[in-house]
């Protein structure tokens, strides 16, 4: 089993809606957990991250986790074109590893 | 503006020839590390450094080395590229050791093995 499992999509979402994005994870271990948006072509870039349980808001962008259950999600309200992209969650492995363990993304795309 | 810097964007190689991926970050961050990003596996680390001349491996440091010779640099290197190297390579730095919430990855490099 994976530690961090996305659904691949594509997501198609028309202009305005409301879109989930979720994920889930194995390990008990996560202490903190990020979204990353990466757009065709570029690197990814942190989009919001969540110490806790419960619900975590940025504009258009809400960040939830249940630990009990071991599932992230994100939503975005108003969906725009320029959200098309593929969204990563990635929780960091504490302990000085450097390193975050990506699940695979789900690509999303907004059509106007 | 802070950057994360890699070259080649893009290579196409050869069995065999060895290469170097070069990344540079203008931050003064300690931490830096490679992934490699395949379809349906995501990114996976496959080297990291914590300060100049300590580095130590990921999840798949295979077939790769790295240096950190002065703190802005951080070059992959491929002494015998092989067929299954094909993929999309991203440097990462970041002033926490947890990475994360301070990461800034370059825009990746595409590299082919034929």
């Amino acid at each position: 089993q994976k530690e961090v499992e996305q659904d691949p999509g594509p997501l198609s979402v028309p202009e305005g809606a409301i879109v989930s994005l979720n994920c889930t994870y194995s390990n008990s271990a996560f202490q903190y957990f990020m979204w990353y948006r990466q757009y065709s072509r570029k690197g990814p870039e942190l989009l919001m991250y969540t110490y806790s349980s419960g619900n975590k808001e940025d504009g258009r962008f809400t960040a939830q986790v249940d630990k009990s259950s071991k599932y992230i999600s994100l939503f975005i309200r108003d969906s725009q074109p320029s959200d098309s992209a593929t969204y990563l969650c990635a929780p960091p492995i504490t302990g000085g590893y450097n390193k975050l363990i990506f699940g695979a993304g789900t690509r999303l795309a907004v059509h106007p | 503006e802070a950057q994360v810097t890699q070259n080649p964007r893009y290579l196409i190689t050869v069995t065999g020839k060895k290469l170097t991926v070069t990344c540079s970050q203008n931050m003064n961050h300690e931490y830096m590390s490679w992934y490699r990003q395949d379809p349906g596996l995501g990114l996976r680390q496959i080297y990291y450094s914590m300060n100049v001349e300590v580095t130590d491996k990921g999840d798949v440091p295979e077939g790769y080395k790295v240096s950190r010779k002065e703190k802005r640099n951080f070059p992959l290197i491929l002494e015998s590229p092989s067929p299954n190297q094909t993929s999309l390579y991203f440097c990462a730095s970041s002033y926490n050791r947890d990475g994360g919430i301070g990461y800034t990855f370059g825009s990746g490099t595409r590299l082919t093995v034929v």
